[in-house]
């Protein structure tokens, strides 16, 4: 059974550019999540959907920020454009029953971005 | 505001128990949840209790819960090197459900 999927596993990039990451989510999930972790933040959530349809937002930094879900099994984050500041290592997590229950989240293994 | 404290490092030799301690603010947590998280690799749910137990042991691991001091710990028994990586606590806030993370603790094991 495939886990969450990210792509690209790294992403180094300058300044100015636009980055996409994707994520696929498990199969029959409903919940998707997108998380960023740095050392001096630790793990933070930047938004999650629910059927596809974003829920909680308010965790995305600013409007250079962006994550869309056009189907149950593919979402992108966007960042545009890119600064030093937002390189991180960025995780998708999936769940099949929302937050508030004993089911986990499962994460991927992550994008990690460096921007020069 | 909720909030999730960890301590950052934790060092132990092979064979020894580590215990790795969390708090947390929210009491309206329902479930509160260790993750593992080991090099270059994402999150892995290590095991949760519920906030109405006090105790679960999962074969070398021990969570304990204290309500009253909004105190959860994460014990290893008989620690490998193989259990090197971030243990992250994290809770369920009872406002935004959203899961808040600790800034997790980093366990090395020394042979």
């Amino acid at each position: 059974d495939a886990g969450v999927i990210q792509s690209p596993r790294h992403e180094v990039t300058e300044m100015g550019q636009e980055v996409t990451l994707r994520c696929k989510p498990i199969s029959g999930h409903d919940y998707l999540f997108w998380y960023r972790q740095t050392m001096m933040r630790g793990l933070e959530l930047l938004i999650y959907f629910n059927n596809n349809v974003p829920i909680d937002d308010s965790g995305m930094p600013e409007d250079r920020f962006s994550a869309k879900m056009p189907n149950a099994s593919f979402s992108t984050l966007k960042i545009q454009p890119s600064e030093p500041r937002d390189s991180a290592v960025y995780f998708c997590a999936s769940s099949n029953r929302g937050l508030s229950s004993n089911q986990p989240q499962h994460f991927g293994d992550g994008t990690r971005l460096s921007i020069l | 505001g909720e909030d999730v404290e960890q301590s950052l490092f934790l060092s132990v030799r092979e064979g020894d128990s580590s215990v790795i301690n969390c708090t947390y603010t929210d009491s309206s947590s329902t479930y509160l949840y260790w993750y593992k998280q080991e090099p270059g690799a994402g999150l892995q749910l290590l095991t949760y209790i519920f906030s109405n137990m006090d105790m679960k042991q999962d074969q070398r691991l021990t969570v304990l819960l204290n309500k009253k001091d909004k105190h959860l710990s994460l014990r290893i028994a008989d620690t490998q090197t193989g259990d090197s990586a971030i243990y992250f606590c994290a809770e369920i806030t009872g406002s935004q459900g959203n899961l808040i993370f600790g800034k997790g603790t980093k366990l090395s094991v020394k042979p």
